[in-house]
């Protein structure tokens, strides 16, 4: 069956980087966006960006611009992102998820990962 | 941005009642709106894509309707794993921003 597999919990201190990887399988990696969302602890969805897996190319969300690298590894099936300079407030779960649909705009996120939990604290 | 607006942001209801939660978004997104559920500790589980086509397995208790800025979901009779968070997103442009969810819990 289709499913992404999400790297374990981490802890960091402030100032450093995390990396999450997300395995993919059951379909051909190349064929579909890699979207990257996070929830803080009792918040909502905050989506933070897309990967092609086939072209490399990326798209990322305003506020995570300059702090966030999407990259894969194709051989393996196998998206990353990267997060620099943690603070307290990137302390939340980070889900990958499969984009899948019919054309521009008709498009949704499924499966998505089972989640990563990411700690930032001293 | 887009942004997508939830109402309301928790509703208490009990089994076997019909609720409908809505989603507006900032400007129209023709249908490109999708539905999510999402229980604790567990990753957000899609429902209904493009407004109003049922994923492949949901129970067809659920249902979405609307086009343009104004959009619903509806459980037509609430059961008990329907207990949970659901969150509205769109997909016309990037960021594909998320409404802020409702929760449903029991009365």
């Amino acid at each position: 069956q289709v499913q992404l597999v999400q790297s374990g919990a981490e802890v960091k201190k402030p100032g450093a980087s995390v990396k999450v990887s997300c395995k993919a399988s059951g379909y051909t990696f190349t064929s579909y966006d890699i979207n990257w969302v996070r929830q803080a602890t009792g918040q909502g969805l905050e989506w933070m960006g897309w990967m092609n897996p086939n072209s490399g190319n990326t798209g990322y969300a305003h506020k995570f611009q300059g702090r966030v690298t999407m990259t894969r590894n194709t051989s393996i099936s196998t998206a990353y992102m990267e997060l620099s300079s943690l603070r307290s407030e990137d302390t939340a779960v980070y889900y990958c998820a499969r984009e899948i649909g019919y054309s521009y705009g008709s498009v949704w996120f499924d499966p998505w990962g089972q989640g990563t939990l990411v700690t930032v604290s001293s | 941005d887009i942004q997508m607006t939830q109402s309301p942001s928790s509703l208490s209801a009990s089994v076997e009642d019909r609720v409908t939660i809505t989603c507006r978004a900032s400007q129209s997104i023709s249908s490109y709106l999708n539905w999510y559920q999402q229980k604790p500790g567990k990753a957000p589980k899609l429902l209904i894509y493009d407004a109003s086509s049922l994923q492949s397995g949901v129970p067809s208790r659920f249902s979405g309707s609307g086009s343009g800025t104004d959009f619903s979901l509806t459980i037509s009779s609430l059961q008990p794993e329907d207990f949970a968070t659901y969150y509205c997103q769109q997909s016309y442009s990037t960021p594909r921003t998320f409404g802020q969810g409702t929760k449903v819990e029991i009365k």
